[in-house]
């Protein structure tokens, strides 16, 4: 059990720019989660898949913001058109499906637009 | 729509001395999970403790345990004979049980504690 890895950790930008962040679940893990983070905050749902499917995007996901989980591994999350309010941490967890079942967090990507 | 509340944004304790973070929940859900989540600086969010809402006994974990009051929709932590490494943000997180659902964790605002030697 490798945890949940993130990629890359931080990212300075130019606004105006696209942006990319992978993130690799526990290995045997079929849900994998997006959550944002900005300074002093807590951790804001994004989105949710249980295996490849999409299963829930929050508001906070504008037209900008797409994620993929092709093969239901990895996931990937693009920013398209950075603007300065999209600088923060993101956020990767992953969990075994099962309510009651843990959710695991990565260590984040800082993603920082200047 | 569900809501964890921390009212404390900062926290100190002595070092060996006991501490307890505060926080509340709303929402019109008779079953769910909720959760303390600690993340130091710089290093990722690390499960502290969990509570089944269905259960009327408080979790515990070694030094780390809860006061769960459900009518109040309350849920404290308590840290017994802190340590310099339990400096760090905690956060309250609250999640719906029922199967099929998201699993979505709502997270509080957190309250970062400070121990001092």
């Amino acid at each position: 059990d490798t945890g949940v890895s993130q990629d890359p950790r931080h990212k300075i930008t130019k606004r105006g720019q696209n942006v990319t962040f992978r993130c690799d679940p526990i290995s045997e893990h079929n849900r994998l989660y997006w959550y944002r983070q900005t300074l002093g905050q807590g951790p804001e749902f994004l989105t949710y898949f249980q295996n490849e499917a999409q299963l829930e995007k929050s508001r906070l996901l504008s037209d900008r913001f797409s994620a993929e989980r092709p093969k239901g591994s990895f996931s990937t999350l693009e920013i398209q058109r950075t603007e300065q309010g999209d600088s923060a941490m993101y956020l990767c967890a992953s969990s075994q499906q099962g309510s009651g079942n843990t959710i695991y967090f990565g260590e984040g990507s800082w993603l920082t637009v200047v | 729509a569900q809501t964890v509340t921390q009212s404390q944004p900062e926290m100190s304790v002595q070092e060996a001395e006991t501490v307890t973070l505060s926080c509340t929940y709303d929402t019109s859900e008779s079953d769910y999970y909720l959760f303390w989540y600690k993340q130091p600086p710089s290093r990722q969010m690390i499960l502290v403790i969990r509570q089944e809402a269905y259960k009327q006994q408080n979790a515990t974990e070694n030094r780390f345990s809860v006061n769960f009051q459900k009518a109040a929709k309350s849920f404290s932590l308590k840290i017994s004979d802190s340590q310099l490494g339990d400096a760090a943000m905690y956060f309250c997180a609250y999640r719906i049980s029922y199967g099929g659902a998201t699993n979505k964790l709502i997270f509080g605002t957190g309250t970062l504690l400070a121990v001092q030697p």
